[in-house]
């Protein structure tokens, strides 16, 4: 089944203990990209790929890392979390760059930081 | 930065009405989207628009690019149960792959 798969699907850690939350898809697509939601706010593009080792900033990508050595993986890294990242998270990918605005989204990831 | 205005916020409406949200900006986009988000889930792509002026329907859903690039209005006729949910816009910055997105617009059908 195409899918988009997101891991862990909640988590609640504490501020500064570096954690990764990870994306994958079976699509063989090019692009991917990280989001989180908040209340009022909508989603918010945090960091995206148009292909492996190609990745560029969103809108909010303070406090966050990513990385793309392969096409299927795109990880999200907190290296120091802090309670203003407690957010719904969201990874999406596209065939390629040229139809990014035909995401698939991953069921998302709760993430709670205390 | 660049923002999308979403409106309404929400909305409360009766089975087999029809509804009307919309998007506007300051920026000119060249590509506009509407998604469509259910509880628990990623948002779903409903209607992808890239020319202005561009009117499309996928269903019961029809959706407009406004023709001075700034503002895009989403359609749903004759609603039904299941069409509650949050309605996104968003666009596409002109020069690069990144998105933005507008605030939502939850609806509520009443049967």
């Amino acid at each position: 089944e195409a899918q988009v798969t997101q891991n862990p699907r909640y988590l609640i850690t504490v501020t500064g203990k570096k954690l990764t939350v990870t994306c994958s898809q079976n699509m063989n697509h090019e692009y991917m990209s990280w989001y989180r939601q908040d209340p009022g706010l909508g989603l918010r593009q945090i960091y995206y790929s148009m292909n492996v080792e190609a990745t560029d900033k969103g809108d909010v990508p303070e406090g966050y890392k990513v990385s793309r050595k392969e096409k299927r993986n795109f990880p999200l890294i907190l290296e120091s979390p802090s309670p203003n990242q407690t957010s719904l998270y969201f990874c999406a990918s596209s065939l390629s760059y040229s139809s990014s605005y035909e995401q698939y989204f991953g069921p998302g990831t709760r993430l709670t930081v205390t | 930065g660049q923002q999308l205005n979403q409106s309404p916020q929400s909305m409360f409406i009766q089975e087999g009405e029809d509804v009307s949200m919309n998007c506007t900006s300051s920026s000119i986009f060249n590509t506009w989207l509407w998604y469509k988000q259910d509880p628990g889930e990623g948002p779903v792509l409903l209607i992808a628009l890239y020319k202005a002026g561009e009117l499309t329907s996928n269903g019961r859903l029809t959706a407009q690019f406004g023709i001075t690039r700034k503002d895009s209005f989403l359609n749903i006729s004759a609603s039904i149960p299941s069409d509650v949910g949050i309605y996104f816009c968003a666009a596409r910055t002109s020069g690069t792959y990144k998105y933005i997105f507008g605030t939502g617009t939850r609806l509520k059908v009443l049967a």
